[in-house]
């Protein structure tokens, strides 16, 4: 069956840089794309990134574009999101999925992780 | 920016049906999306393009679209269906993925 498993997350300051990791199985990563999102008490659900099954397009929530940046790694099953110059509010719980479409992407999560908590404080 | 609204709660007796709603600016043009989550779980696809279910979801789980309101259904509820449901739509207005403020089911 479909796993997604996110790793990296942890205590940050506010400045800093932190680089998660997901790592999939059970299905063929390579003609998916993949997302990341976050969900915070404050803020609900929101979706941060997403990048091509080929790796080739990538696409940004405007509250972290120019910060953050999303890469995948087929021969590893693993989507990574970079994330810099790190702000409080960036506080989250933050998600990897799948996309349901194949060889496209149409913002539909079909696969989630369990989340990885990013904590941005001094 | 496009806003989906859903009802912070909704309680229903066991075997009861649960409804909960998703609201917004010309919602029948676009595509509704319906997560269930239970704390400290990954969320879950319930419902996709207004009202196609996922395998593996059970037909008790439905969703409709009549106009600008968005339905997810529950019939003959569970306890295992007490989580956090919320909907999500692509805005292509504004080129951004918009989420509800999610609504609580409880089941009493």
């Amino acid at each position: 069956q479909v796993q997604v498993v996110e790793s990296g997350g942890g205590v940050v300051q506010p400045g800093r840089s932190l680089r998660l990791s997901c790592v999939v199985s059970g299905f063929d990563f390579s003609i998916y794309g993949m997302h990341w999102l976050r969900q915070s008490p404050g803020k609900g659900m929101e979706w941060v990134a997403v990048i091509s099954f080929e790796g080739s397009n990538t696409h940004y929530a405007d509250s972290v574009k120019g910060r953050f940046t999303i890469s995948r790694d087929t021969s590893e099953n693993t989507v990574y999101l970079q994330m810099n110059s790190l702000r409080r509010e960036d506080t989250a719980v933050y998600f990897c999925a799948k996309d349901r479409t194949d060889y496209n992407y149409e913002y539909v999560f079909d696969s989630w992780g369990q989340g990885t908590l990013v904590t941005v404080s001094s | 920016s496009y806003v989906l609204t859903q009802p912070p709660s909704v309680s229903v007796a066991p075997g009861q049906t649960a409804r909960i709603t998703c609201g917004g600016n010309d919602l029948g043009s676009k595509s509704v999306h319906w997560y269930k989550q239970k704390p400290g779980q990954a969320p879950v696809l319930v419902v996709y393009d207004d009202s196609d279910r996922p395998s593996g979801i059970p037909e008790r789980i439905s969703g409709s679209k009549p106009g600008n309101t968005a339905t997810l259904t529950v019939t003959r509820v569970e306890a295992g269906d007490e989580a956090d449901y919320f909907c999500q739509v692509w805005d292509g207005r504004d080129d951004r993925v918009v989420f509800g403020g999610g609504t609580k089911l409880t089941v009493l």
